[in-house]
């Protein structure tokens, strides 16, 4: 089967770096995603790793370990507008299909 | 570009109806997917069209089905509707590329 864990809240301060971290358990992997979604909007698309490292972009980073079955997504100076749910996503098994975490809200404070 | 249009924004209907839901791929793509997303909870995969065809098929009854047209848009059919099937219903396309883009979702309200 396939798993995907990652913490249901976090809280941050405006101005500082936030990691949020993402375990998985998948029968095949071809690549894990971030997505970033606002209350009542849809998810929009934050980044992409299929081979273990770092991908940097802007104030945006994520690793991947895929011997692990770990990444995390890492804000840089946080802003109040990245007060979102973050979902972390695996292409995976036999089927290639997408599968979600269930998302961990940020709340970013002043 | 309009990117990925769907259509209604909301929907209400009663235990028992039948619903369709739209949707327009982003110009280029190919490859529709739909998902179900409760309140508080991740998107849950449905199914993917791909060549008019079901391609992939997530843990969804067979109340729930779909369609692709010659023109990549598709629909998705929910038939005897149940309250639980009250979420948001979000469509995403891909062509060849990896990156899903996911259009601004359907909210359905079974009452």
């Amino acid at each position: 089967g396939q798993n995907i864990d990652q913490p249901t809240e976090m809280t941050a301060t405006e101005g500082a770096i936030v990691q949020i971290n993402c375990t998985y358990q998948t029968s095949g992997f071809n690549g894990l995603f971030w997505y970033q979604q606002h209350a009542g909007e849809a998810p929009t698309f934050l980044s992409y790793n299929v081979l273990d490292g770092l991908e940097e972009k802007g104030r945006f980073s994520s690793f991947l370990s895929r011997s692990k079955g770990y990444s995390y997504l890492l804000l840089k100076e946080l802003q109040m507008k990245d007060s979102a749910s973050y979902l972390c996503a695996v292409r995976g098994g036999a089927t290639n299909k997408l599968i979600f975490g269930t998302g961990t809200l940020l709340a970013v404070q002043p | 570009d309009a990117g990925v249009t769907q259509s209604p924004t909301h929907l209400i209907k009663t235990r028992g109806q039948q619903v369709t839901l739209r949707c327009s791929p982003k110009s280029g793509h190919d490859t529709v997917s739909w998902y179900q997303q409760a309140l508080g909870q991740g998107p849950q995969f449905i199914f993917q069209y791909y060549e008019e065809e079901e391609r992939q098929r997530g843990n969804f009854p067979d109340r729930f089905s779909g369609h692709q047209f010659p023109n990549y848009s598709s629909e998705l059919n929910v038939n005897a509707l149940l309250l639980g099937d009250s979420a948001l219903y979000l469509c995403a396309s891909r062509d060849t590329g990896s990156e899903q883009f996911f259009g601004p979702g359907t909210r359905l309200t079974v009452l």
